[in-house]
């Protein structure tokens, strides 16, 4: 079974950062894309961020780019959302997600969601 | 990217049959036959309900179907039950190599 279980979630000031990360188990980590997700409040879903299956291709929502950086580490199944510069909208619950390939062109879809951590910017 | 463009809501009653649209550009929807659709209830996860435009995961009813016209994507839910309830969501891949979702269906199952 694919488990999938954000944490780093948290409060954070405007201007601030926080690392999102996302252990995975159940499934062969290094043979697929990853993707962050979020969802704002009442909202709906926006893509944010996706990586191929070995980390040599990164794409991002114009939403974020120069802001976040999105990484892997095959060697602990782990996928993580590094954001910086922080805005109140970026305020969202941020799933991470399994995509269905290896993300060599981009990330296309998703068979696997964890839970979801939230993020709350705010003063 | 522009979000894809979704209905608001729609409704049906059980056992009907029921079309959630989603319509995008000539950069994303009409380029690509790389159309997934997900379902989401109140405070889960979504779920991956349609990839590639009309195939579907393993295991997942064939109550559910998909289909792509020039920049339209479709997604129809036959024999409407009760726990069909819930957000629909379009996502498409694009020109620029990142993904854009549509802006979500709330199904009522009257």
């Amino acid at each position: 079974e694919v488990q999938l279980l954000e944490s780093g979630g948290g409060l954070v000031r405007p201007g601030g950062s926080l690392r999102l990360s996302c252990p995975a188990s159940g499934f062969s980590f290094n043979s697929f894309a990853m993707t962050w997700v979020r969802q704002a409040p009442g909202r709906g879903l926006e893509w944010v961020s996706g990586i191929s299956d070995r980390g040599g291709s990164k794409y991002y929502a114009a939403s974020v780019k120069g802001r976040f950086t999105i990484s892997r580490d095959n060697s602990k199944n782990t996928l993580y959302l590094q954001m910086n510069s922080l805005r109140a909208e970026d305020t969202a619950v941020y799933y991470c997600a399994k995509d269905r390939g290896n993300g060599d062109y981009g990330v296309i879809s998703f068979d696997s969601w964890g839970q979801g951590t939230l993020v709350t910017v705010s003063s | 990217q522009s979000a894809l463009t979704q209905p608001a809501s729609v409704s049906g009653s059980p056992g009907q049959s029921i079309t959630i649209s989603c319509t995008g550009t000539r950069n994303d929807v009409g380029l690509y036959n790389y159309i997934s659709w997900y379902q989401q209830h109140p405070g889960k996860a979504p779920k991956l309900l349609i990839f590639d435009v009309s195939d579907r995961p393993s295991g997942l009813s064939n109550r559910f179907s998909g289909s792509k016209s020039g920049n339209t994507a479709s997604l129809t839910i036959s024999g409407l039950q009760p726990e069909d309830e819930a957000a629909y969501y379009c996502s498409s891949y694009t020109s620029s190599s990142t993904l854009v979702f549509g802006g979500g269906t709330k199904l009522t199952v009257l």
